[in-house]
């Protein structure tokens, strides 16, 4: 168990809706990443987060928005879905020492989009 | 731009034996840092080892080492005593540092540990 949690671990949705995926990051993590991994492909970086402020920018559709509250856990938005969207989505996290570069993932939300 | 190259697709390795991943990277950054993550069918990211680029000394997690490589840019996991829990894909990461943000990954190797 990687500490980080994500919610819901899988769903199904049509084409055009609009969900929003979850992640709590590690006990004392100030980091978070999303990525995305689309069937027998790798892991595409999506977006950042530090503290609160967006801290880097991916591959991220600008259908798709993310962001972190005040106690650290992020939401990954997406919208106006399309059949390509369907994918498995991580959250990752980082940042409580000693190893503050390693990333922690999260067990995954299978999105699936009809 | 930094890009990770897996030229294995697929690897299989008999209970026991040993095996090598390949990775290879392109980067103009000096400092930065090297992981080796496996997904088992769970699809679970898990982290296998990492690897400072300014340290010299390969690093080692139990049955698992790397052979750094850092003129040829090259960062090859091997596996010792392989296990049938280790099947799984395999995926090598960079990340830039002090930037410490996102991972570049590789297009993964797929191995399977056979009985």
């Amino acid at each position: 168990d990687s500490g980080v949690t994500q919610t819901p671990k899988h769903l199904i949705t049509a084409t055009g809706q609009r969900v929003t995926l979850r992640c709590s990051p590690r006990s004392g993590d100030l980091s978070v990443y999303w990525y995305q991994q689309s069937l027998d492909q790798g892991l595409q970086f999506l977006i950042q987060y530090y503290n609160g402020e967006e801290r880097a920018k991916g591959n991220i559709l600008e259908r798709f928005s993310a962001q972190q509250f005040p106690d650290l856990h992020s939401e990954l938005n997406l919208s106006s879905l399309e059949l390509g969207d369907s994918a498995l989505y991580f959250c990752a996290s980082s940042g409580r020492a000693p190893s503050t570069d390693t990333q922690y993932f999260g067990p995954g939300t299978r999105l699936t989009v009809l | 731009a930094q890009t990770v190259t897996q030229s294995q697709p697929e690897m299989s390795v008999q209970e026991a034996e040993t095996v090598t991943l390949s990775c290879t990277y392109d980067t103009s950054e000096n400092n930065y840092y090297l992981f080796w993550y496996k997904q088992p069918p769970s699809r679970q990211m898990i982290l296998v080892i990492r690897q400072e680029a300014y340290k010299q000394q390969n690093a080692t997690e139990n049955r698992f080492s790397v052979n750094f490589q850092k003129a040829a840019k090259s960062f090859s996991l091997k596996i010792s005593d392989s296990q049938l829990g280790d099947t799984a894909m395999y995926f090598c990461a960079f990340m830039k540092q002090p930037t410490r943000n996102q991972f570049y990954f590789g297009t993964g190797t797929s191995l399977t540990v056979i009985p």
